[in-house]
């Protein structure tokens, strides 16, 4: 079966520290991206989505992506958080196989610190 | 545009009692999907539907039935809640086969005692 992980539980970042966090799926195919953060309390936001050209996607808040096709990739990245980025990061692959839903990684929790 | 509406926000069930959980979008999307979400286990995806009419089992869907009513709502019912359900529940939905983006409900906060 098609799976997303997520390798990161929890990471612990000081402000302006910069931030990756890995994304790695399990399918050689065509795939659709996406990473969803989700703020305390709060639903799922879309942050960015990869479909095809760049492989470099940029997204809201400052965040960027970058697709590896050769490793099954997807990183999550900013050069500087804040503290107001504290949330779940969630990174979900669509699997090109009919109508078939988004896969959801496990989530990484990312708390950033004063 | 409100996007993607759940009622209830927040429901208390004790064991054996059913409820419906309700979502609607106004967005004209074709799929709709619900997730439940539990500590250190991400989103995991207990039934969509991706048109009118037809609905799948994702994930997890024992204890769990659903209905399309339309194009616009999809509920999720509980037959005889345990407390294995604890969770909070959302649902979502997507313009095009599920290809593309998902847009998230504010979810419902349920626990079963």
């Amino acid at each position: 079966a098609q799976s997303v992980s997520q390798h990161n539980h929890h990471v612990i970042l000081s402000e302006a520290a910069s931030l990756e966090l890995g994304c790695n799926y399990s399918y050689g195919g065509t795939v659709n991206l996406f990473w969803y953060v989700q703020y305390p309390g709060q639903h799922l936001q879309l942050l960015l989505k990869y479909f095809s050209g760049d492989p470099l996607v940029k997204g809201i808040k400052g965040f960027e992506a970058e697709f590896i096709k050769s490793k099954f990739s997807f990183n999550l990245r900013k050069p500087s958080v804040q503290w107001s980025d504290t949330a779940e990061y969630f990174c979900a692959v669509n699997f090109f196989s009919g109508n078939t839903p988004l896969v959801f990684g496990k989530g990484t929790r990312l708390s950033v610190i004063a | 545009n409100a996007g993607v509406t759940q009622t209830p926000k927040f429901q208390v069930l004790k064991t054996g009692q059913s409820m419906t959980l309700q979502c609607a979008q106004d967005m004209n999307h074709n799929s709709m999907y619900w997730y439940r979400q539990d500590p250190g286990m991400g989103l995991r995806l207990i039934y969509y539907s991706a048109s009118e009419g037809t609905t799948d089992k994702g994930e997890v869907p024992n204890g769990y039935n659903v209905s399309r009513l339309n194009k616009r709502e999809f509920s999720l019912r509980l037959e005889s809640a345990a407390p294995s359900q604890t969770s909070v529940y959302f649902c979502a939905s997507s313009g095009r086969d599920g290809a593309y983006e998902q847009y998230f409900g504010p979810g419902t906060r349920l626990t079963v005692t």
